[in-house]
């Protein structure tokens, strides 16, 4: 698509449950990252993916956060039995990879865990 | 370590004000510098970058000079407007190419 597209932009959920957050990067974008950006608060680093691979998860704030990518495609943020810290917008941006550091992000997937 | 600083918001000016917006950094050797912008509803977008030492980046009348002396990356507009109105970024380029580090943001507020 013509732009990084993410979601679903807005989600409710009870605490303890399972949500997936998907983002489709720029097509031929070979890296992918999502950050996390709490209300008010800055952006902060959870993972990146260079291709399909994940050559730094030092960000993913717990073991209830995982993160796939399908080839050069789309990604999956799966948060496990959420907390209500988890609330945040969560962001995916897209980049050409080694060189460039230019990010394109997407309108972020709103997560609010009551 | 690798990190990303800039001044703490939210600044206030009025419209046709002098903007600056402090941001240093640390890192290893020159990594690329950029300024994101997060105008309200929206997502966050670069505004500019620079890419080398002494490199000034400018876009809508925002410019900032990559000062390797100082380690500095200062965004500065020479009179604002309310359309400025924006959370701004500053932002380094990750060790190896990866990992685009992000400062806090600066929140500002232009008045009519």
């Amino acid at each position: 698509g013509a732009g990084v597209s993410q979601s679903p932009s807005n989600k409710v959920t009870e605490k303890g449950k399972d949500v997936e957050l998907r983002c489709d990067p720029i097509s031929g974008h070979t890296a992918l990252y999502w950050y996390r950006q709490r209300l008010g608060q800055g952006l902060e680093f959870l993972i990146y993916f260079q291709g399909n691979s994940a050559p730094d998860k030092s960000g993913l704030p717990s073991d209830r956060f995982s993160a796939e990518r399908t080839g050069e495609s789309v990604s999956t943020l799966t948060i496990q039995r959420t907390q209500q810290e988890d609330s945040a917008v969560y962001l995916c941006a897209s980049g050409m990879g080694l060189g460039t550091g230019e990010l394109f992000f997407g309108e972020g997937s709103r997560l609010t865990v009551l | 370590g690798n990190s990303v600083t800039q001044m703490e918001g939210p600044v206030t000016l009025s419209e046709e004000a002098f903007l600056t917006i402090n941001c240093t950094y640390t890192a290893t050797g020159y990594p690329s510098l950029f300024w994101y912008v997060q105008y309200p509803g929206e997502g966050l977008q670069l505004l500019l970058k620079a890419t080398k030492a002494d490199d000034k980046g400018s876009n809508k009348g925002f410019e900032a000079t990559y000062r390797k002396e100082t380690t500095s990356f200062h965004l500065e507009k020479g009179s604002v407007q309310v359309s400025d109105s924006a959370v701004y970024f500053c932002a380094r380029q990750g060790t190896g190419g990866f990992k685009t580090i992000f400062g806090a943001g600066t929140r500002l507020f232009v008045k009519a």
